[in-house]
């Protein structure tokens, strides 16, 4: 069924290295998507946002990239750190046939990021 | 910290039981989320409260319900409980009625059922 993926569920990267992230949707419909940070004990926790209409955002230290045409979005964090390490979430929203989602976020089963100092 | 408050933190009961999970939103957010996290299927959509209103609804047990309160807090009810619905269960506010804003996490109630 339609789903949002991670392609890889663990990465490991030395503080101070670029991480990237991936996550493949695949409904074309979804206009909406969110990175989230989940630390151990936490809940998530808003990263990034983009809509559709957008190939490139950027915030602090990171970005994210959305790939439309393959159905794929990607996030990197730039001098990754200690405290970067967490699981991350992709989630995208889906418009219903009236046009709206109310929020209801599809996430991704996410992917692990541990840095090693 | 997200602003979003859930009570208890901790919650272990026996099958068959009935419990109440607690969430008070965001100041001023009249938006609330109700989302289930386990092992085996990830962060699920359950429900969705507009300002009192059930907007939307998820993968949501029959078992299960909540409301919203005119004072904006909400409660999810857990009843007939079963072994596989101890899971970490997470409220989320946002400001707005319609989909495509960041929703706020609190975090979250873990229930084990025993």
């Amino acid at each position: 069924g339609e789903s949002v993926g991670l392609h890889l569920p663990t990465l490991s990267v030395q503080e101070g290295d670029n991480s990237i992230i991936n996550c493949a949707y695949s409904n074309s419909a979804s206009d909406y998507f969110i990175w989230y940070k989940q630390e151990s004990g936490k809940g998530p926790q808003f990263i990034i946002d983009i809509r559709s209409n957008m190939d490139k955002r950027q915030g602090q230290r990171v970005t994210v990239l959305l790939n439309k045409t393959v159905k794929h979005l990607s996030l990197q964090i730039a001098a990754t750190q200690p405290g970067d390490s967490a699981v991350y979430f992709c989630a995208e929203n889906r418009q219903h046939a009236g046009g709206t989602s109310y929020g209801k976020l599809t996430f991704g089963q996410g992917t692990i990021l541990t840095v090693h100092p | 910290d997200s602003g979003v408050t859930q009570t208890p933190k901790h919650l272990i009961t026996a099958t068959g039981q009935r419990v109440t999970l607690r969430c008070s939103p965001r100041s001023g957010d009249l938006s609330v989320y109700w989302y289930q996290q386990s092992l085996d299927q990830g962060l699920q959509f359950l429900i969705h409260y507009y300002n009192g209103e059930e907007r939307a609804k998820g993968n949501i047990l029959e078992r299960f319900s909540a409301q919203q309160f005119p004072d904006l807090h909400s409660e999810l009810n857990l009843s007939s409980l079963e072994l596989g619905d101890s899971a970490l269960y997470f409220c989320a506010s946002s400001g707005q009625q319609l989909g495509g804003e960041k929703l706020f996490f609190g975090s979250g109630t873990q229930l084990s059922v025993l």
